[in-house]
């Protein structure tokens, strides 16, 4: 059964800061990654997706890296905004339906 | 705008009564998802459907039922048999349900709050 763990739990940085969050996994015996985007109370917003067969995907000030080996993944996110203050969760894509979500790790940016 | 809506927003249920989430795609998607989160939790599947007339149970089916008669909606009853219904409910939905090489995209979810 894949599990998936997110660390830290929560993050707070001042504005400016590069910052990593981190995403583990059991299996790795997977289709695809995806980093995802919660504000509070609300939905999901796709951030990055990252096939099996790669190793990294951006876009603009995100970067995701996907080491299946190891079993990790991380998403960097350069010079913080208060903006990027969310939830953000990373899930294992294991077959043609699942998704296999970690907890999530509440980022703060303060101003 | 294409998009989910999901409705209501907030929903309060009294002990022994079913209640039904609405949800509602513009996007011409085939594949539709219900998932539960629970506070400080992953994401956990409820029921998908891959296509209009089919539904598949999920990892905890159990206490919920759905239909999928229309491409565009795909409505979760939580019934009386859901011991621990509070929660925030979130509908998805993909091109289909290929999801190794297709974006999922999620409504804005809905509260229930069992009273």
């Amino acid at each position: 059964k894949q599990e998936v763990t997110q660390i830290p739990a929560a993050l707070s940085v001042p504005e400016g800061e590069n910052l990593v969050l981190n995403c583990s996994f059991t299996d790795s015996a997977i289709y695809n990654l995806q980093w995802f985007r919660q504000d509070p109370g609300k939905g999901l917003t796709s951030l990055l997706l990252i096939q099996s067969s790669q190793r990294e995907q951006t876009s603009g000030r995100l970067n995701a890296s996907l080491d299946k080996s190891s079993g990790r993944s991380t998403l960097y996110i350069a010079a913080s905004q208060p903006g990027d203050s969310a939830t953000y969760l990373c899930a294992l894509g294991g077959s043609n339906y699942k998704l296999t979500f970690g907890k999530g790790t509440l980022l703060t940016v303060n101003p | 705008d294409g998009g989910i809506t999901q409705s209501p927003k907030y929903l309060f249920r009294k002990e022994g009564q079913n209640v039904t989430l609405s949800c509602e795609q513009n996007l011409n998607h085939d594949a539709m998802y219900w998932y539960r989160q629970d506070p400080g939790q992953g994401l956990r599947l409820i029921y998908y459907s891959q296509i209009v007339n089919d539904f598949q149970k999920g990892d905890i089916a159990e206490g919920y039922s759905v239909s999928r008669e229309k491409k565009e909606s795909f409505p979760l009853t939580v019934t009386s048999a859901q011991k621990n219904p509070t929660a925030f409910y979130l509908c998805a939905s993909s091109v289909d349900i290929n999801l190794s090489g297709n974006t999922i995209y999620f409504g804005e979810g809905s509260w229930l709050t069992v009273v």
